[in-house]
């Protein structure tokens, strides 16, 4: 298995665009999270997903940002409109259920809005 | 409220000297505790959790449960240890909290 992958790796992009990170999680994989990594916070989960299906979002900084998970290989995080102090790591993670299963992470996608 | 405290946001220290990274915890349940590391363009990977016992890379972790701590050691330092470390605690459910983490620097 490759692991998790994620995509783009690196985005540039200017204030007010549009915004969309891939994730594909492990195959067999139920959990499936998403995780902004900033110098200042550290790694703060977004939103999390079981068995496709969005439990929950309380992470989520704002309207700008949405999250799907349309099967259980494929998911995605969009910012829109997006805004500089969006610019940060966004990891995609998955796991085999939870609680004491390891977390499988990412590259990570590197995003910086001017 | 659920949180992980890592005191440190750098820590240098000598090839070969002893290396203790910080990690306390706040949660009333049974935590299960572990300890991801991130090399230099590398992606977030587990390093070790609380419930194997095992030393991984010659670090250990002891979970003190009187202390709320799991602080991670090494007796001697490489390296190739150099990364940034990230404490978690999970609550059983899909809640993983991590600490803001430690940037080890290992200096020759």
């Amino acid at each position: 298995d490759a692991g998790v992958i994620q995509s783009p790796r690196h985005e540039v992009t200017e204030m007010g665009q549009e915004v969309t990170l891939r994730c594909k999680p492990i195959s067999g994989h139920n959990s499936l999270f998403w995780y902004r990594q900033t110098m200042m916070r550290g790694l703060e989960l977004l939103i999390y997903f079981n068995n496709n299906v969005p439990i929950d979002d309380s992470g989520m900084p704002e309207d700008r940002f949405s999250a799907k998970m349309p099967n259980a290989s494929f998911s995605t995080l969009k910012i829109q409109p997006s805004e500089p102090r969006d610019s940060a790591v966004y990891f995609c993670a998955s796991a085999d259920g939870v609680g004491a299963n390891v977390l499988t992470f990412g590259a990570g996608s590197r995003l910086t809005v001017l | 409220a659920q949180r992980v405290t890592q005191p440190e946001k750098l820590l240098s220290v000598f090839k070969g000297a002893p290396v203790e990274l910080k990690c306390n915890y706040s949660y009333s349940g049974s935590p299960e505790l572990f300890w991801y590391v991130q090399y230099s363009r590398q992606r977030l990977q587990l390093l070790l959790r609380h419930i194997s016992r095992e030393s991984i890379k010659g670090f250990t972790a002891d979970l003190n449960k009187g202390e709320t701590s799991f602080h991670l050691k090494k007796p001697f330092a490489q390296e190739e240890d150099s990364a940034m470390y990230y404490c978690a605690l999970s609550t059983g459910t899909y809640k993983y909290i991590f600490g803001t983490g430690t940037r080890l620097k290992v200096l020759a």
